[in-house]
């Protein structure tokens, strides 16, 4: 099985559908994050979450909000998907900080591929 | 805003040549720069990454080096294989945090011919 398991791997939806988009990982990893990937634009983070008390937003959360439930669940919702909000999704995880290297190391899901018509 | 610039877009070499992407980022306290491969259908895997402390790094056929001064850094790649053939996507920390909030370039598509 996958470390980090990304659900629905594929999604077609309408204009102001409410969406979510689940993520559970096996990783143990305190931290997870989301982020949105474009053509031409790179991954860009959505929000992170450092613990299940801990939910942060990143460079574009607007239209966006997410949920810790657990450890090793993190949740995206779009409550009224728009057009522009078509693009792959990835989910992913890593270590704590405090000094240890690993925290800037990331594992990534396979991604959800998301489109708004 | 932080921001990481990376060419080229798409790259196509034959195999057994050798292909470099270059990163070029604009925080200067930015201490953490790692390489992610993408194939298709997945999602991207780290190979390598380099520390600000460091001038350059090799495993194997990948290697990467830094230039703090110039802000830019690159990926190395000899004797490509068509298993190189992948998306490749160079990143920052964001400033000099151990967050792993990374600022991410715009990606490489790299080809490799037979």
């Amino acid at each position: 099985d996958a470390d980090v398991t990304q659900t629905p791997r594929n999604r077609i939806t309408k204009t102001g559908k409410r969406i979510m988009l689940e993520c559970s990982q096996t990783k143990g990893h305190d931290r997870m994050y989301w982020y949105r990937q474009d053509p031409g634009l790179g991954l860009r983070l959505i929000y992170y979450s450092f613990d299940v008390k801990d939910i942060n937003k990143g460079e574009i959360s607007d239209g966006y909000s997410v949920s810790r439930q657990a450890q090793a669940k993190f949740s995206l919702s779009l409550e009224s998907a728009i057009p522009n909000q078509t693009a792959l999704y990835f989910c992913a995880t890593s270590e704590s900080g405090t000094g240890r290297s690993g925290a800037n190391v990331l594992t990534f899901g396979a991604g959800s591929r998301l489109t708004v018509l | 805003g932080e921001n990481v610039e990376q060419h080229p877009s798409t790259l196509s070499v034959q195999e057994g040549d050798s292909a470099v992407i270059k990163c070029t980022y604009s925080d200067s306290a930015s201490n953490y720069f790692p390489w992610y491969k993408q194939e298709l259908g997945k999602g991207p895997q780290l190979i390598i990454d380099i520390r600000s402390n460091v001038g350059e790094k090799k495993d194997q056929r990948i290697a990467v080096t830094l230039n703090k001064t110039a802000k830019h850094f690159s990926l190395h790649i000899t004797e490509t294989q068509p298993e190189d053939s992948a998306v490749y996507f160079c990143a920052a920390s964001y400033r000099s945090s151990n967050t792993g909030k990374l600022i991410f370039g715009q990606g490489t598509t790299l080809q490799v011919k037979p």
